[in-house]
């Protein structure tokens, strides 16, 4: 099981907001990562630390924290943003990697 | 540009050991600040971390897997492997090694295209 809890699946219409959470105890002493994952294809790192983007990834982008839930904002979803989303960070002991479970996006 | 590339065998049978190789260009495993990680994903699952290796050999692996697992590094071919003993049909996953920037905490960076590894007899 995993220490990342994450909601199976969101759906949101073509140009609108969409909030994926991830919420976790260890997650108020250490950050959270976010990553993307399309079918076939690699995990691929959107969103790290405190709110940053690696480089190529689009502004729409936009991750936040608050107590022990991490959220990653899309502002104006593209039909390409439509994949699977994974939040990870340490567990409560801090020596290990965890992963929630995975939020399929769907967007409409 | 980092790249790492998996490698091994794809078909492994019930209670032998899985044995897998992360090739690593373009960069040096030697560097600090960074461990090298390896992930799995079970068909149609999601991801689940197995352990890691920093620089100097010091490793931590997923409690779940029992003492099952060791990874460890090999300078000389900046590379790093992974071995994972008795599997089952319930270790056949789509295997990833990817790197990690520990001291900075800005998750894993770079990821291998994956290889999938079945257990089957």
């Amino acid at each position: 099981s995993s220490e990342l809890t994450q909601d199976p699946a969101v759906s949101v219409a073509l140009g609108q907001t969409v909030r994926i959470t991830c919420q976790g105890d260890s997650l108020r002493d250490y950050y959270v990562s976010w990553y993307q994952q399309k079918p076939g294809q690699a995990p691929e790192l959107v969103i790290y630390g405190k709110n940053n983007r690696p480089s190529g990834i689009p502004d729409r982008f936009s991750g936040s924290s608050s107590g022990n839930t991490a959220s990653l904002t899309i502002t104006g979803a593209q039909a390409e943003d439509e994949a699977d989303y994974y939040c990870n960070s340490r567990d409560t002991s801090g020596n290990h990697v965890v992963f929630g479970g995975g939020t399929k996006l769907t967007v409409l | 540009q980092l790249q790492l590339q998996e490698s091994g065998s794809g078909l492994v049978k019930p209670s032998q050991t899985l044995s897998l190789t992360c090739g690593v260009s373009g960069g040096s495993i030697n560097s600090g600040g960074y461990s090298w990680n390896w992930i799995r994903q079970p068909p149609g699952k999601g991801l689940e971390w197995i352990g890691h290796v920093f620089h100097g050999g010091s490793t931590y692996y997923n409690p779940s897997l029992k003492g099952r697992v060791t990874i460890s590094e090999d300078r000389s071919k900046n590379d790093f492997s992974l071995t994972l003993n008795s599997v089952t049909a319930a270790d056949t996953a789509v295997y990833y090694c990817a790197r990690e920037n520990f001291l900075a905490a800005t998750g894993f960076d770079f990821w291998g295209q994956g290889i999938l590894v079945t257990v089957s007899s």
